[in-house]
C-alpha cells in the first residue's frame, strides 16, 4: 500500500515563481489535508477538503490554492513563492473520526 | 477554539530510564486525543490514539498516554527508553464534527542518550 504520495520530496524556488505540490492517496479517504510545518512551531493547516470538489481554508491559507477534482489527488498551488513560504510541507488524509495519515513531505527553499 | 500545550520542548533522558512528555489541551467540546512520532527527515506516524472507552490506551514501541478529561491532559509515558526512541513528538487534538481537522502542539525533542 503506497498510502499518501507527495511529489517533489524537495523543491527550491525563486522569489515569485509558481509550483504545485501534489499529493496522492491510495485509501479512498474522503477528507484530505495541507499542513507546513516550522521549526518549533508544529504543524499549522494551510487548506483541507472533506470530498470531491469541496475545500475550504484552514489556520494559515495566504499565498496558497487548493483544488479538489478526485478523491484521491489534492494539489497545493503557491502562484508567487516568498521566502516567508520556506517550509516543510505535509499532505494528510484520512476519514471521519480516524487518525490521519501523512506522506513524508515535501521541502521547500524559496531564494 | 481547541488548542494543545506542550510544555516541554526537550526532553534529555538516558537510555532505560523511564519518560513523560506532557500534552494539555482546552477544548469545549468532545475531543479526539492523538500522539504522533517523527523521526529526522521523515513524515509523522501516529503511535497511539484516544477516541472513546478507556482511557489509558496503548501504541506501538512500548508508548502508552491516560486521557485525563478533569485536568484535561493527554500525557505520553515509556517506563524504559532506547536510542532509537530519539525523536519529534506530537501531540494532537481533533474536536468531534470537524471533519477531523488536528490541531497540534509544538513539539517535545526526546533525546535519549547512553
Amino acid at each position: 500500500n503506497a498510502g499518501v504520495t507527495q511529489t517533489p520530496k524537495f523543491r527550491i524556488l525563486k522569489i515569485g515563481q509558481s509550483m504545485t505540490l501534489q499529493c496522492t492517496q491510495d485509501m479512498n479517504h474522503n477528507y484530505m489535508y495541507w499542513y507546513r510545518q516550522d521549526p518549533g512551531m508544529g504543524l499549522k493547516l494551510i487548506y483541507y477538503s472533506v470530498g470531491a470538489g469541496i475545500t475550504d481554508k484552514g489556520e494559515v491559507p495566504n499565498g496558497y490554492n487548493v483544488s479538489r477534482s478526485t478523491t484521491e489527488d489534492f494539489p497545493l498551488r503557491l502562484e508567487l513563492a516568498a521566502p516567508s513560504q520556506t517550509s516543510v510541507y505535509f499532505c494528510a488524509s484520512t476519514r471521519e473520526g480516524q487518525p490521519q495519515h501523512f506522506g513524508d513531505g515535501t521541502r521547500l527553499s524559496i531564494l | 477554539a481547541q488548542s494543545v500545550t506542550q510544555l516541554d520542548s526537550q526532553v534529555p533522558v538516558f537510555e532505560e530510564a523511564p519518560v513523560e512528555l506532557r500534552c494539555n489541551y482546552s477544548s469545549s467540546v468532545s475531543v479526539y486525543l492523538f500522539w504522533y512520532v517523527q523521526y529526522p527527515n521523515q513524515g509523522l506516524q501516529l503511535l497511539l490514539k484516544y477516541l472513546s472507552g478507556s482511557t489509558l490506551v496503548k501504541g506501538i514501541n512500548g508508548f502508552e498516554a491516560e486521557f485525563n478529561k478533569s485536568q484535561t491532559s493527554f500525557h505520553l509515558r515509556k517506563p524504559s527508553v532506547h536510542i532509537s526512541d530519539t525523536a519529534e513528538y506530537f501531540c494532537a487534538v481533533s474536536e468531534a464534527g470537524t471533519a477531523s481537522k488536528l490541531t497540534f502542539g509544538t513539539g517535545t525533542r526526546l533525546q535519549v542518550t547512553l
